[in-house]
């Protein structure tokens, strides 16, 4: 069946960074664009970023754009987020989830979620 | 960007009863060519990820209880829960994947047992 698993999360500073992962089974990875997904404590979910099944195209929110770089090593079915400049407001569950649309040259829905991982960034 | 509302913030409602949630978004998610609304709700539990419930505003997924139900058009759309069961407490959140990027969610109703 169709597994999702992040790791990489943890407790930086402020201006730190990390590499978030995400390795995936079940399905072909380069058939499908992969989304990461965040929850902030006592907050709803928020989209972060998007990647073409292909790679071609990315796609980031507004509040992460030029510090989070989303990219894919389908060879070994994974997905990364690299997190940069990060800030209090960046502290969340970040969840990998494959979009619905297969081949797809836009994202559409997210049909399956990993259990996410943790970052917070305190001092 | 498409600002979606979802509407009660939270609502307790007793086992077996009905519950109803609704999402309005600030532009049509109805996209002409086949006629479908680009329109997701989602069920996340404590401490668990999110899990698809409905797409294109009234399509079931895979697996889901038929007491789950999507409904609207445009931009008014509602979950309804026939008969509230326990394992049914949950945050539950809509979420447009029409005008992207960006893809945007509702800001989320808590759903209780009363």
């Amino acid at each position: 069946q169709v597994q999702l698993e992040e790791s990489g999360g943890g407790v930086v500073q402020p201006g730190g960074s990390l590499r978030l992962s995400c390795v995936v089974s079940g399905f072909t990875l380069r058939n499908y664009g992969m989304h990461w997904v965040r929850r902030a404590p006592g907050k709803g979910l928020e989209w972060v970023a998007f990647i073409r099944y292909d790679g071609w195209s990315r796609d980031y929110a507004d509040s992460v754009k030029g510090r989070f770089t989303i990219s894919r090593d389908d060879s070994n079915n994974m997905i990364f987020l690299e997190l940069h400049s990060l800030r209090p407001e960046d502290t969340a569950m970040y969840y990998c989830a494959r979009d619905f649309n297969d081949f797809g040259a836009k994202g559409y829905f997210f049909d399956s979620w990993g259990q996410g991982t943790q970052v917070i960034v305190s001092s | 960007d498409i600002v979606m509302t979802q509407s009660p913030d939270s609502l307790a409602v007793s086992l077996g009863e009905g519950a109803t949630i609704n999402c309005k978004s600030s532009q049509s998610l109805l996209y002409s060519p086949g006629d479908k609304n680009y329109l997701a709700w989602y069920q996340q539990k404590p401490g668990q990820p999110p899990k698809l419930l409905i797409y294109w505003a009234s399509t079931r997924a895979s697996g889901v209880p038929d007491r789950f139900s999507g409904s609207g058009s445009g931009t008014d759309f509602t979950l309804t829960i026939s008969s509230l069961q326990a394992e049914d407490v949950a945050v539950y959140y809509c979420q447009q994947y029409h005008h992207t990027p960006p893809w945007t969610f509702g800001q989320g109703t808590r759903v209780e047992i009363k």
